[in-house]
């Protein structure tokens, strides 16, 4: 069974400063995706970025760059430069390669709430 | 634009009642899901679709039921029998290609509460 942790309920940042919010997994599988969302309050999940298992180097998008440490089974998002909108839960989610079963869903991260604060 | 569509926006169940929350997409994918979110916490799997006119359950099937005739379309319906309904209902759609890099691209939700 897969899962997602995120050890960080909320998280406080400075406007224009980076700040990085932790995702940690477990996986059998050797081929799998993990992908990063925004939730603001309204509600809607917003894809952010996305790193593959067999990808060597890190994603990025923008001001997003994710942190694949695949040996410490870790994938840390990095948002520099933060701005007021970015204020809004986070999650980590990750889909392994069912071949089988055909199953493409995710599994999410309980979430980190994000504050920038002006 | 294309997207997906959820509705109601908001939904109040009265006990006993069944009701059906809407998905309809316009992106061409054949793979459909349906997710619950419970306040501060991550999203579930309820059910997933491949492909029309099959479907299956996910990680909290229990107390809902779904249905796919048709590609653009996978109504979530939620019984009687789920006895904790109120949550977040959250729609997704994606290519079920094999490779894993297909993000999924989710509707606006629906909110679902208990009179």
């Amino acid at each position: 069974a897969q899962k997602i942790t995120q050890t960080q309920p909320g998280m406080f940042v400075q406007e224009k400063e980076a700040v990085t919010l932790d995702c940690t997994y477990d996986t059998s599988d050797q081929s799998y995706g993990l992908f990063w969302y925004k939730q603001p309050s309204s509600g809607e999940m917003i894809f952010l970025i996305y790193q593959g298992s067999y990808d060597e180097q890190n994603a990025t998008e923008g001001r997003y760059s994710l942190n694949f440490q695949k040996a410490r089974k870790s994938a840390n998002l990095v948002i520099s430069a933060s701005q007021l909108g970015d204020s809004a839960m986070y999650f980590c989610a990750m889909r392994e390669a069912f071949a089988d079963t055909g199953r493409r869903a995710l599994t999410f991260g309980s979430g980190t709430r994000l504050q920038v604060q002006p | 634009d294309g997207g997906i569509t959820q509705s109601p926006k908001y939904l109040f169940r009265k006990e006993g009642q069944n009701v059906t929350l809407s998905c309809e997409q316009n992106l061409n994918h054949d793979a459909m899901y349906w997710y619950r979110q419970d306040p501060g916490q991550g999203l579930r799997l309820i059910y997933y679709s491949q492909i029309v006119n099959d479907f299956q359950k996910g990680d909290i099937a229990e107390g809902y039921s779904v249905s796919r005739e048709k590609k653009e379309s996978f109504p979530l319906t939620v019984t009687s029998a789920q006895k904790n309904p109120t949550a977040f209902y959250l729609c997704a759609s994606s290519n079920p290609d094999r490779a894993s890099n297909q993000p999924q691209h989710f509707g606006d939700g629906t909110r679902l509460s208990i009179l």
